[in-house]
C-alpha cells in the first residue's frame, strides 16, 4: 500500500499562506491524492485532489511533484477556522475495489 | 439534501454487549466505509464494501461485523469480542469513478462503560 509521510503539527499566521506538506514515495502511476481536513469531533471535510497535475479550487491549491513523490497543500490566506486535522492520503486500488487509508495528518494551527 | 446520517451521535453500552451503528447515505453511492479514530489519532479502516451484499475488512476488522443489504445503507456491529471499542466511529461514501471523493458522516461516538 502508498503511505503517505506529514508533519504531526504546523504553525501559520492568520492571513498568510499555510503550506502542507506530504511524501507519498511509493505512489503507483494511477493513485490519486486526496486531501481531507476535520475539525474536532467532526467527520473530515473533502478539501481537493489530484494525480498529476496542480489542481486549483476555492478551497485550497495543490501542487503535487512531477515524480509525484510528495505534494503541498496551500491555503493561500488562511484564517482562524482553518485550525484543524490535515490529512494527505492516496487511493489504494485493490482487486475487490479500492479503499483510502488515513495516516496521522497534520495539525495546523493558525494563529491570530 | 443528499448526505450520509450516522446515528445515534453518542452511544453508551455496558461492557460485553453488542452495538450495532446506523450508517445511510441518499447520495447513490455504491462503496461505503467505515473507519474508527481514538482520541489524537488518525482514521483507520475497520470494513469497506464496493457494492451491495459484499464487503472487504480493512485493517482493524477483528471484533466488528457489517452489512451491506441495501445500496444506501451500511450498519457497523461492535462485538462483544472488540478489546477496546470506546471510539468515534465515520462512515463514508464515494462515488463512483477513478476520482471520487469520500464523503463523511458526523460520526458516532460510542463509550462502554
Amino acid at each position: 500500500d502508498a503511505k503517505t509521510t506529514q508533519p504531526p503539527s504546523m504553525d501559520c499566521a492568520e492571513g498568510r499562506a499555510a503550506n502542507l506538506p506530504c511524501n507519498h514515495s511509493t505512489i503507483s502511476g494511477n493513485e490519486y491524492v486526496y486531501w481531507y481536513r476535520q475539525i474536532h469531533s467532526q467527520g473530515p471535510q473533502y478539501i481537493i485532489h489530484g494525480l498529476k497535475n496542480n489542481e486549483t479550487n476555492e478551497m485550497a491549491s495543490l501542487i503535487i511533484t512531477e515524480d509525484r513523490k510528495s505534494s503541498t497543500l496551500i491555503l493561500p490566506h488562511a484564517t482562524l477556522r482553518d485550525t484543524a486535522v490535515y490529512y494527505c492520503i492516496v487511493r489504494v486500488k485493490e482487486t475487490s475495489g479500492s479503499r483510502l487509508t488515513f495516516g496521522e495528518g497534520t495539525q495546523l494551527t493558525v494563529n491570530p | 439534501d443528499g448526505g450520509i446520517t450516522q446515528s445515534p451521535k453518542y452511544l453508551f453500552r455496558k461492557e460485553g454487549q453488542n452495538v450495532t451503528l446506523s450508517c445511510e447515505q441518499n447520495l447513490n453511492h455504491d462503496a461505503m466505509y467505515w473507519y474508527r479514530q481514538d482520541p489524537g489519532q488518525g482514521l483507520r479502516l475497520i470494513y469497506y464494501s464496493q457494492i451491495v451484499n459484499d464487503f472487504q475488512k480493512g485493517d482493524i476488522a477483528e471484533g466488528y461485523s457489517v452489512s451491506r443489504e441495501k445500496k444506501e445503507s451500511f450498519p457497523l456491529t461492535v462485538t462483544s469480542a472488540q478489546k477496546n471499542p470506546t471510539a468515534f466511529y465515520l462512515c463514508a461514501s464515494r462515488g463512483s469513478g477513478q476520482s471520487g471523493e469520500l464523503f463523511f458522516g458526523e460520526g458516532s461516538r460510542l463509550t462502554v462503560l
